[in-house]
């Protein structure tokens, strides 16, 4: 089965700090990508970042970061110099390259921006 | 460009009744999926529709169903309602020649069943 799983399903973090969401997955895959959407309360699921499997360089978008530790199925993302407009659900999220985009998503981390 | 839009945003339905959700995708996509998501989980694979076919199918029964038209919009039906069918229906717009990360979100129907 594949699965999976976010084990934090609050977070905080002060304005300016940095904070880590934490994602584990479970598959027999060796081929796949990896993704953490956020969903703010407008509900439009919007694409943070995306790793592919084969890569062994960890993903970076702006002040957005990924962990990626494939042989212990680990995909935690790090937000740097947190903002206000971060505050949302994000979710991760699998999809092997056999099956046309299905995903597969967490049960999803709320994180909250303290000013 | 629009991206994917879906249509009503919000609907309120008794049990037993049927439901029929819209879908438009996003410009040059060609493939649509259908995910739900109850409250406070993460979203859940419902199918996915190409050349007006249903491709793949999650784990859900045939109260769920689906058409997609020959301009790429798409339909998600649901009979017979229950109250676990209230959830928030996201569509996902894609095209098979394009990389996973290029699959869009609408906005979501949020349906309640009373």
């Amino acid at each position: 089965a594949q699965t999976v799983t976010q084990s934090q399903p609050e977070m905080s973090v002060q304005e300016a700090e940095t904070v880590t969401l934490s994602c584990t997955y479970d598959t027999s895959e060796s081929d796949y990508y990896l993704f953490w959407y956020k969903q703010p309360p407008s509900r439009q699921m919007i694409l943070v970042i995306r790793q592919e499997a084969y890569k062994q360089q960890n993903a970076t978008e702006n002040r957005f970061s990924v962990n990626f530790q494939k042989a212990a199925k680990s995909f935690s993302l790090k937000i740097s110099d947190s903002q206000l407009g971060d505050a949302a659900m994000y979710f991760c999220a699998y999809t092997p390259t056999n099956t046309g985009n299905q995903f597969y998503f967490g049960t999803g981390t709320s994180l909250t921006v303290i000013p | 460009d629009a991206g994917v839009t879906q249509s009503p945003t919000h609907l309120i339905k008794t049990r037993g009744q049927q439901v029929t959700l819209r879908c438009s995708p996003k410009s040059g996509h060609d493939t649509v999926s259908w995910y739900q998501q109850a409250l406070g989980q993460g979203p859940q694979f419902i199918f996915q529709y190409y050349e007006e076919e249903e491709r793949q199918r999650g784990n859900f029964p045939d109260r769920f169903s689906g058409h997609q038209f020959p301009n790429y919009s798409s339909e998600l039906n649901v009979n017979a309602l229950l109250l676990g069918d209230s959830a928030l229906y996201l569509c996902a717009s894609s095209s098979p020649g394009l990389a996973p990360d290029t699959q869009y979100f609408g906005p979501g129907t949020r349906l309640t069943v009373l």
